[in-house]
């Protein structure tokens, strides 16, 4: 079973416009790390944010924002007033302490089109 | 920031040829690195976690005899693709663990295209 589905395998939104990237895990681990990269065409992962199993506190940055729901085991990712530039693939990544926070499991990302 | 480096960033190759892609920690020591790889319009898979001093632990479906791995220094890991063929074509990444200030973090290296004709 997969432990990150990134179910949105392609979105495509107007420049201005908000969107929602949707990430649900999967584990039984009490004590993990949620991710979430950005990969522009030019390949090299972009880290956006880190966030821990036990800091369900949402988070804002910017134009970016992150919902933390442990109860529905999903860390969406949402971007106010999207610009050109936010065009990539975004992926969510798992760590889990069983494995010593060593193993990403990365789902299979969300390719992201901001027309202007 | 910290920062990963690799090289080369792309390379071409004729097939039964082997191929050396470096991952480097600049600024930290990273007693474990990661290679990964992603085919295109899919996800990241971790091939194999290597380890500073000691044989690279590998995935499942991972050739270790194909891939080898060997991370002789503190900032140094290197991936080997062993006569490479068509189907290794691939991008390939690597990541580093920083462990210094306290907080765990992985830093991931600009990645290395591979195209094996």
């Amino acid at each position: 079973a997969q432990k990150v589905t990134q179910a949105q395998t392609e979105i495509s939104v107007v420049e201005k416009e908000d969107v929602t990237l949707d990430c649900v895990y999967e584990t039984r681990d009490t004590t993990y790390y949620l991710f979430w990269y950005k990969q522009p065409p030019s390949g090299e992962l972009v880290f956006l944010i880190r966030r821990n199993s036990f800091d369900e506190q949402n988070e804002i940055s910017g134009r970016y924002s992150w919902n933390f729901q442990k109860s529905t085991s999903s860390f969406n990712f949402t971007i106010t007033a999207s610009q050109v530039v936010d065009s990539a693939v975004y992926f969510c990544a798992l760590s889990e302490a069983m494995w010593n926070f060593n193993k990403f499991y990365f789902g299979s990302g969300t390719k992201l089109n901001v027309k202007p | 920031g910290a920062v990963v480096s690799q090289h080369p960033s792309w390379v071409i190759c004729k097939s039964g040829t082997s191929v050396k892609i470096e991952c480097r920690s600049l600024d930290f020591q990273a007693t474990t690195m990661f290679w990964y790889r992603q085919f295109p319009k899919q996800s990241l898979m971790l091939m194999a976690t290597s380890n500073e001093g000691s044989k690279a632990t590998y995935e499942q479906g991972v050739e270790k005899d194909k891939f080898l791995i060997n991370h002789a220094s503190l900032t140094l890991s290197t991936l080997t693709v062993t006569s490479a063929h068509p189907e290794d074509s691939s991008f390939y990444i690597c990541s580093a663990r920083d462990l210094s200030g306290g907080l765990e973090t992985q830093y991931f290296g600009p990645g290395t295209r591979l195209l094996v004709l």
